[in-house]
């Protein structure tokens, strides 16, 4: 089945300096891929949208330019949170849709498994 | 706004019990239902889908769930559990149409822990 591998497991990083993720998609070629956030005992809020070639499409509230994405071929996008604080720790996983099932709207995301982001 | 609840925040069980996990969506219009489940420090693993047709999905580890869409409901079941099936358990709806390409609104989840 397809798979999403995501980059590190998980990071300790001081406050103020940045972070990068990676998503990959190794079995098939994902032109739309999703970042959501988890804090503890919460549910997955969608971060943002990343889409291969064009600019990602934030959710409201979501700091654009503190969680940058960056798609930049079929397999791979990057979440880079800039000058990160404590308070952006937290779980963090990717998502994509493999293409060429029947639609999209009722094709499963898969999931990554993970970043523990950990701000000190 | 459209939205997922899932009624119980955790549900204890002891094993070889039936086990059902609530969910409720917000709106009638035309939904795909998703069941997925977190293990500790993991991602996501798809349970089972609703797309279509039959109103009661089969989906892997001996889960079902049913769909109603009178009641906008979409409950999880499972006649007997196990241990291993102790984890965080997330509803999720994309609703068709509109901006919602690929979208999916996720429920705060269920913690199912089962007791020995």
């Amino acid at each position: 089945g397809a798979v999403v591998s995501q980059h590190p497991s998980r990071v300790i990083c001081k406050s103020g300096t940045s972070v990068k993720i990676e998503c990959r998609s190794l079995d098939f070629q994902a032109t739309t891929m999703f970042w959501y956030r988890q804090f503890p005992k919460q549910s997955l809020m969608l971060m943002a949208t990343s889409n291969e070639g064009s600019k990602a499409t934030y959710e409201q509230g979501v700091e654009k330019d503190k969680f940058l994405i960056n798609h930049a071929s079929l397999t791979l996008s990057t979440l880079t949170v800039t000058s990160a604080h404590p308070e952006d720790s937290s779980f963090y996983i990717c998502s994509a849709i493999k293409p060429g099932t029947s639609s999209s709207y009722n094709s499963p995301l898969h999931f990554g498994n993970g970043t523990r982001l950990t701000v000190t | 706004a459209q939205s997922v609840t899932q009624l119980d925040s955790q549900v204890p069980v002891f094993e070889e019990a039936p086990v059902e996990l609530r969910c409720n969506y917000s709106s009638s219009v035309s939904v795909y239902l998703f069941w997925y489940v977190q293990y500790p420090n993991q991602g996501l693993q798809l349970l089972l889908k609703y797309l279509s047709g039959s109103t009661l999905v089969k989906g892997i580890n001996g889960f079902e769930a049913e769909f109603n869409k009178s009641q906008t409901s979409f409950h999880l079941r499972k006649p007997s559990v196990h241990i291993s099936d102790t984890a965080e358990y997330f509803c999720a709806v994309r609703w068709a149409g509109g901006t919602s390409y690929g979208k999916l609104t996720f429920g705060q989840g269920t913690i199912l822990t089962v007791h020995p």
